[in-house]
Order: structure tokens, then sequence, then C-alpha cells
């Protein structure tokens, strides 16, 4: 069965720490990595991975995907109370156009004043 | 993103009710996707329609749930005879193309549902 696996589940930090989440997965036909954050509302899009060892920056995030040890990280730079949310990974199963996401269960980040 | 919108943002049922809930996608995009989202749990995929086509149902349970995307309104998510176990956060997300084609979702902000 397909499954992304996040680690670690929670994670509690201090503004200006650096965090690197964890994502790894197992999916027959692979296709591409999704990074999401989510707030109390909508889950809103990060990063769009599909080759290795590219890294896909976004101010103070970054990510990058190692298709051979079939995970990415997630960093995020002198955090701050803002980045407080859920982080989740995806991965786009390639089979067709089903369109269909498998997510992982989420990081939640807590950055402390 | 708000441009997905959906309703109503809340909604409680009895057991053995019918709950509705509706997605309005982002203008112009033609694929929604609806999620469930249980607690302590990732988001995990239901199906996948375009304009009035069900095109992967395949995490979607077999009986009491159904969808559709009509040529005109929204697209609804349709669960007959609620139980407990239905609780849960039921997000909706559309694509200007295929998400195999541009990875990326818009989703709207849920819509949770809660059965006493």
């Amino acid at each position: 069965e397909d499954k992304v696996v996040q680690s670690p589940l929670s994670l509690v930090v201090h503004e200006g720490d650096t965090v690197t989440l964890n994502c790894s997965y197992e999916v027959t036909n692979f296709r591409s990595l999704l990074w999401y954050k989510q707030e109390k509302k909508a889950p809103t899009f990060l990063f769009m991975l599909t080759s290795s060892g590219i890294e896909k920056k976004s101010g103070r995030l970054s990510s990058i995907l190692d298709k051979k040890e079939l995970s990415s990280i997630l960093n995020i730079t002198a955090t701050q109370t803002g980045d407080s949310a859920i982080y989740l990974c995806a991965v786009s199963d390639g089979s067709g156009n089903t369109g269909k996401l498998i997510f992982g269960q989420g990081t939640t980040l807590q950055v402390k004043p | 993103n708000a441009g997905v919108m959906q309703n109503p943002r809340h909604l409680v049922r009895r057991r053995g009710q019918e709950a509705r809930l509706r997605c309005s996608p982002m203008k112009g995009h033609s694929h929604v996707y609806w999620y469930r989202q249980l607690p302590e749990e990732g988001l995990k995929f239901m199906v996948y329609l375009q304009k009035e086509n069900i095109i992967d149902e395949s995490g979607m349970p077999k009986e009491r749930f159904s969808a559709e995307f009509p040529k005109e309104g929204p697209s609804i998510l349709r669960i007959q005879q609620v139980v407990r176990g239905d609780s849960a956060a039921y997000f909706c997300a559309s694509s200007l193309l295929a998400v195999a084609n541009t990875g990326e979702l818009f989703f709207g902000e849920g819509s949770r549902l809660t059965v006493l």
C-alpha cells in the first residue's frame, strides 16, 4: 500500500531556531512530492519537487528531494511565531490523471517567542 | 486560498440524518477533489471529479457516500445516514489542470461535520 510518513510528528522550538522536517514515501508510481502548510484553515501550497537534488527556496523555507532515499526535507531557518502550523507532505500518484495525493500525517510545528 | 469556497463551514447532524457539503472551485478550475481529515490523521483522498464526471472514487466508501459536480453549480459531497465515524473535516480542492500534470491543489477551508 502506498504511504507517506512524516517525522517528527510534533516539534516545539523558539524563534530564531532552524528546523528540519522529514518526509519519506513508498509509492508505486511516483510523480512528484509536495509540501503544504496548514494553519487553522486551508492547506496552502509551498513546494512541488520532481527532481532529485534540486533545492527549491522561498524566503526562509527550502526543500529538497532525494529519490534514491525516497525522502524529502523541509527546512525553515530563523523561525518566527507565524511559522507555527501543521506541515503536510504529499506524493502525487502519476498513474493516469487520478489527481490522487497521498498525504502524510503531518508535522505540527510550534514556534515560541 | 479563499478562492475555493466550501459551505457550510460547520455542520452538526444526528445519527441517521443526511449531510450535504458544497464546494465551489476557483474560477476557471474544472478539477475538483474531496479529501477527509480525521482527528490526528492526515488528509485522505476520497474522490476526484471533473465537470459532470467522476474520474476516480477509489477513496470513497461504497455505501452512503456520493459526490457530484454538475455542469452548473457547486460540487456536492453527500453522506446519507451519517454515523459517528463520519465526524471529520472534509476538504475540497480544485486545480486548473489535473494534479498529475501540475501538482498544485488549491484547498478550501473545509467543512467540519460533527455527528451526535
